[in-house]
Formats: structure tokens, sequence, C-alpha cells
């Protein structure tokens, strides 16, 4: 059973601070890596993907990939209270049309 | 704003009927996804059309079925309704098939089982 584990948080951050949320993921295969923001009632969307070890910066965000010890993790910069929302992880499965899913973090902004 | 459709946005059924929900895909997207959503749970994959055809599919039972049509428009039939259906389901187009594009999400159905 492929799984991906986030821990649930809530994680309070004052505003301002970086956020830094992670992921680990069971299956060493996996290729591709994805992280969704996701707002109370509202459905997830895309913010980074990455495939590649590493990190990958785009504006305030940064997804860093470490396939060795198989997590990846995003961090926020500057966090805005607007950035408050469950965060959700993502990893392509064993069979090439599926993504597994984490059960996302709740990250709070405190002002 | 993704430009991924879903109707309706709420709907209430009673245990043991049937329901259909609906999504269009993105302009130039011919790949669409069903996800189920528990309320503080992650998306289980439901299955995946590619150019009509089922092209995996998640641990879901039979009486969940699907149908892609040739604009790429998608729909979700779930029938003998149970109370653990209740959850919001999603619809997410992506350009091609496969778990590793990135997938655009509809603003999703919330479906209540009574």
């Amino acid at each position: 059973q492929k799984e991906v584990e986030q821990n649930s948080g809530p994680l309070s951050v004052p505003e301002g601070a970086i956020a830094s949320l992670n992921c680990t993921y069971s299956d060493r295969g996996s290729q591709s890596f994805f992280w969704y923001r996701q707002y109370s009632g509202k459905s997830p969307e895309l913010i980074m993907f990455i495939y590649s070890n590493g990190d990958k910066e785009d504006g305030r965000f940064t997804a860093q990939l470490n396939k060795a010890s198989q997590y990846v993790s995003l961090l926020i910069r500057d966090s805005q209270p607007s950035d408050s929302a469950t965060y959700l992880c993502a990893v392509n499965g064993d069979s090439n049309y599926q993504l597994i899913w984490g059960a996302g973090t709740k990250l709070i902004i405190k002002p | 704003e993704t430009g991924v459709t879903q109707s309706p946005t709420h709907l209430i059924k009673t245990r043991g009927q049937q329901v259909t929900l609906r999504c269009s895909s993105q302009s130039g997207h011919n790949t669409v996804s069903w996800y189920q959503q528990a309320l503080g749970q992650g998306p289980q994959f439901i299955f995946q059309y590619y150019r009509e055809e089922e092209n995996g599919r998640g641990n879901f039972p039979p009486r969940f079925s699907g149908l892609q049509f040739p604009n790429y428009s998608s729909e979700l039939n779930v029938n003998a309704l149970e109370l653990d259906d209740s959850a919001l389901y999603l619809c997410a187009s992506s350009s091609a098939s496969g778990g590793d594009n990135e997938q655009f999400f509809g603003p999703g159905t919330r479906l209540t089982v009574l």
C-alpha cells in the first residue's frame, strides 16, 4: 500500500515568518511530487510541482525534494494570513494514472 | 479559476438513491480524474478517463461508474448511495493521461447522503 504521510497540524506560524511543511512517501519509485493548497470548503489548487532532487523556488514558495530520504517539503517565506489553509502533498503512484495524497497539514498564520 | 466546472454545487440524496455528477474539463485537456474527499482527509482517487476510455481505477466498488464524452466532459455516477458516500467530489483535468501530470481541479460537488 503506497502511502503519503503529513502531520495534520495545525501548524501555527507568526505573520512574516517562514512556514515549513513536510511530507514523507513510501514508494521509492515515485517521480513526481505536488503541493496543493486547499482553503476550507474549496477545491485544491496547485502551488508547485517538483521532479528532481534539490530545491525549486517560485516567489515566496520553495519546494525541496530528497529522494534518498523520501521526503518533500514546502517552505513559505514571509507568511501572510492569506496563506492560512490546508496544504496537501501528492505523489504519483506506481500506476501511471494515479496520484496518492496525504491528508494535509492545516497551517495557521497568526497576525 | 482553473476553467474546470462542476455541477451541481451541492446535492442532498437519501440512501439507496442514484446520483450523477458532471464535470467540464479545461480547454485543451483530454483527461479527467475523479476524486472523493471526505472531511479532514486527502482526496481519494476514484478513476481517470482519457479520450473517452477509463484509464485507471482506484479502490472503489463498481457502483461508482463514469463516462467521458467526445468534448472531454465527464460524468460520475453513483448507484445505491450509502451514508459513507457523503463527501466532496472533485474532478480534475489534465492535458495527458498519467498521475505525473499537473491536474487542475474544479470547485467540487458536495454530496450529502441522508
